[in-house]
């Protein structure tokens, strides 16, 4: 089976701007999670999607967004980009709840100027 | 205090030596716990997940739960430089989420 994937692999944007990150799950899994990493927090938790729906959601503000669709793709946007939203972006995806094994992409780097 | 928490090292280990991690959290109800190892600039990988009491071996690789007290530790035996690494530990906490500790930088010396 085809592993986590996510596009793109590295963004450059500018303060203000928005962005959008695409992540597509291992086949037959259910359960998106997205996550932000940085050097200073660590992995944090965004937001978690399970058959089309936000089931939970991190502390972060409503620039924050996500969705999912019916073939478990998720996408997550963040709008009017701050500097200190530079970071790495895991997107991990698991069979049912993500309680279960959370399987990770290889990550969206995001770099904002 | 934070739900899952992780000494962030590094510890130091020599190479063939055993590594010792250890984790403590905070939820009481939370049932199962994972460690991942994240090689620098790379994603985290699962390395075993435990949801009993007791130790779970696969390789080289020993993952200890105890729930009374609150602890995961995993033990990593004959240590090699390629396991120089960050272990992040992560436990399922309130409202079914998966929280992790800021993980522990692993040295390996030859």
């Amino acid at each position: 089976k085809a592993g986590v994937t996510q596009t793109p692999r590295y963004l450059i944007k500018t303060r203000g701007q928005q962005v959008t990150l695409s992540c597509s799950p291992i086949s037959g899994h259910r359960s998106v999670s997205w996550y932000q990493q940085t050097p200073g927090q660590g992995l944090q938790f965004l937001f978690e999607y399970f058959s089309e729906t936000q089931r939970n959601k991190g502390n972060f503000p409503g620039r924050f967004s996500g969705r999912q669709f019916s073939n478990s793709r998720s996408e997550m946007n963040v709008s009017t980009l701050e500097l200190g939203d530079s970071a790495l972006y895991l997107c991990a995806s698991s069979p049912g709840p993500p309680t279960e094994t959370q399987y990770f992409g290889p990550g969206t780097r995001l770099l904002v100027l | 205090q934070k739900e899952v928490e992780q000494n962030s090292g590094p510890l130091s280990v020599p190479e063939g030596a055993i590594a010792s991690l250890n984790c403590t959290y905070s939820d009481r109800g939370s049932q199962s716990f994972f460690w991942y190892r994240q090689y620098s600039g790379k994603s985290p990988e699962l390395i075993m997940f435990i949801y009993s009491n007791g130790d779970k071996e696969d390789g080289r690789f020993t993952a200890q739960l105890n729930k009374a007290s609150q602890y995961v530790s995993l033990l990593i035996r004959d240590s090699q430089p390629s396991d120089s690494a960050t272990y992040l530990c992560a436990g399922t906490t309130a409202g079914n989420k998966l929280t992790f500790g800021g993980g522990t930088r692993v040295l390996v010396k030859p």
